[in-house]
């Protein structure tokens, strides 16, 4: 049962223009949320996170933005630029009955790239 | 400040043995978490360590084990290794604090191979 899902395998934007990364999840349980980008050969880099509290987290050019009626969340990159080339990767974690204990659940990831 | 280390960075080995991977988190950094990711299932969650107790389990098979040390330093063993274990494990450490969820910060990896 994929808890959280990355549908688009793929997308490929205009350097300069808006990119915008799509992630829906299954489980209502789900309070925080993370976007990794990764690079071949390297583990994931984190970029932005947002809490279930907050609808919006804007970091440079990195927005996300989350819709808990719709499960849905979204990482918007303005501009984009050919260093954003790579993979992306949304994950959410869910608060436990033990106190600060973690257990990331990831999408499939997106890969994007970046047209000159 | 240093990252995530993760140690070897690559490692072949025959069906039926086993593996020790080591990890050292960032410092000041209790929690350290790790993962598999494989073409086929992407990243899943193995287990999560802090204070040297394990927290949080995923759902592996009970070849696989971890430890962590009274320096936050883990390691996690595979046994008997399957064809199917091949994959690049990653390790991740958190800043911990009660009742937060923090960011996770990943090392480069250990690219396990298994003939």
């Amino acid at each position: 049962d994929q808890q959280v899902k990355q549908n688009s395998p793929s997308l490929s934007v205009q350097e300069g223009r808006i990119s915008i990364l799509n992630c829906d999840y299954t489980n209502s349980m789900f309070d925080y949320f993370l976007w990794y980008k990764k690079y071949p050969a390297e583990g994931p880099t984190f970029l932005i996170s947002i809490s279930s509290i907050k609808d919006k987290n804007e970091d440079g050019r990195f927005t996300v933005f989350l819709n808990k009626s719709a499960k849905h969340l979204s990482l918007h990159i303005v501009p984009s630029q050919p260093g954003d080339s790579a993979v992306y990767f949304c994950a959410a974690s869910a608060s436990t009955r033990i106190q600060g204990a973690q257990k990331l659940v990831f999408g499939q990831g997106t890969r994007l790239t970046i047209n000159p | 400040k240093a990252g995530v280390t993760q140690t070897p960075r690559y490692l072949i080995k025959t069906r039926g043995q086993q593996v020790t991977l080591s990890c050292s988190p960032i410092s000041g950094h209790r929690s350290v978490s790790w993962y598999q990711q494989t073409p086929g299932q992407g990243l899943q969650f193995l287990f999560e360590y802090f204070s040297e107790t394990q927290r949080n389990k995923g759902n592996f098979p009970g070849r696989f084990s971890g430890r962590q040390f009274s320096n936050s330093r883990s390691e996690m063993n595979v046994s008997t290794l399957e064809l199917g274990d091949s994959a690049l494990y990653l390790c991740a450490s958190s800043l911990m604090a009660a009742g937060a969820i923090y960011e996770q910060y990943f090392g480069p990896g250990t690219r396990l191979t298994v003939t």
